[in-house]
């Protein structure tokens, strides 16, 4: 069965460092398109960034430079590491796979940023 | 980005009725759109990929229909448990994005 398991979330000041991991089982995290979604509370989807079986990763605008996707073939998990956070990347964090159209999802994880 | 625009935002309608909801692409996508239902709490749940193509284990009475720039989602017959906010996206070009989301009420 497909599972995914995000965890990592959390309060966090602005300005500061957090990563958030993504189990996955019943299938390779290595072989597939991953990535994360968030939604702020309240509001719509928002795509945030891939990493392609290859190892290519691509970010949406607003996180780049201050995120990095990245996976661990060993433990068949996903990352993303998140820096110099602001209020506004305060949103529950998906993982989700596919290359396009995502077929299965985590349960999210909450990330807040404030003070 | 390619924008992605939903109508209409909110939708109230009864058990058994037939509802359409549109996406409109800011672009051409040609086909590469999804169609999610969410409920509060939730995850996504992928409904239909490639515009018109059934995910695995979804009912026939959601289908998608469309190409280019508009989209739409119809159910059928609606059922209990259809009442929940739908989002289209577009993954024809990097930068994926998502509509702003229908909420499906019970009228």
């Amino acid at each position: 069965e497909v599972q995914l398991v995000e965890s990592g979330g959390g309060l966090v000041q602005p300005g500061g460092s957090l990563r958030l991991s993504c189990a996955a089982s019943g299938f390779t995290v290595s072989t597939n398109y991953m990535s994360w979604v968030r939604q702020a509370p309240g509001k719509g989807l928002e795509w945030v960034s891939i990493i392609y079986s290859g190892g290519d990763t691509y970010y949406t605008d607003s996180v780049t430079g201050r995120f990095t996707i990245s996976r661990d073939n060993s433990k068949n998990t996903l990352y993303l590491q998140m820096n110099s956070l602001r209020a506004d990347d305060t949103a529950v964090y998906y993982c989700a796979r596919g290359d396009g159209a995502f077929d299965f999802w985590g349960q999210g994880t909450l990330l807040t940023v404030s003070s | 980005d390619i924008q992605m625009t939903q109508s209409p935002s909110t939708l109230s309608a009864s058990v058994g009725d037939r509802v359409s909801i549109t996406c409109r692409a800011s672009q051409s996508i040609s086909r590469w759109l999804a169609w999610y239902q969410q409920k509060p709490g939730k995850a996504p749940k992928l409904l239909i990929y490639k515009a018109s193509s059934l995910e695995s284990g979804v009912p026939s009475r959601f289908s998608g229909s469309g190409s280019g720039t508009e989209f739409t989602l119809t159910i059928s017959s609606l059922q209990p448990d259809d009442f929940a906010t739908y989002y289209c996206q577009q993954y024809n070009r990097l930068g994926y994005t998502f509509g702003q989301g229908t909420k499906l009420e019970i009228k």
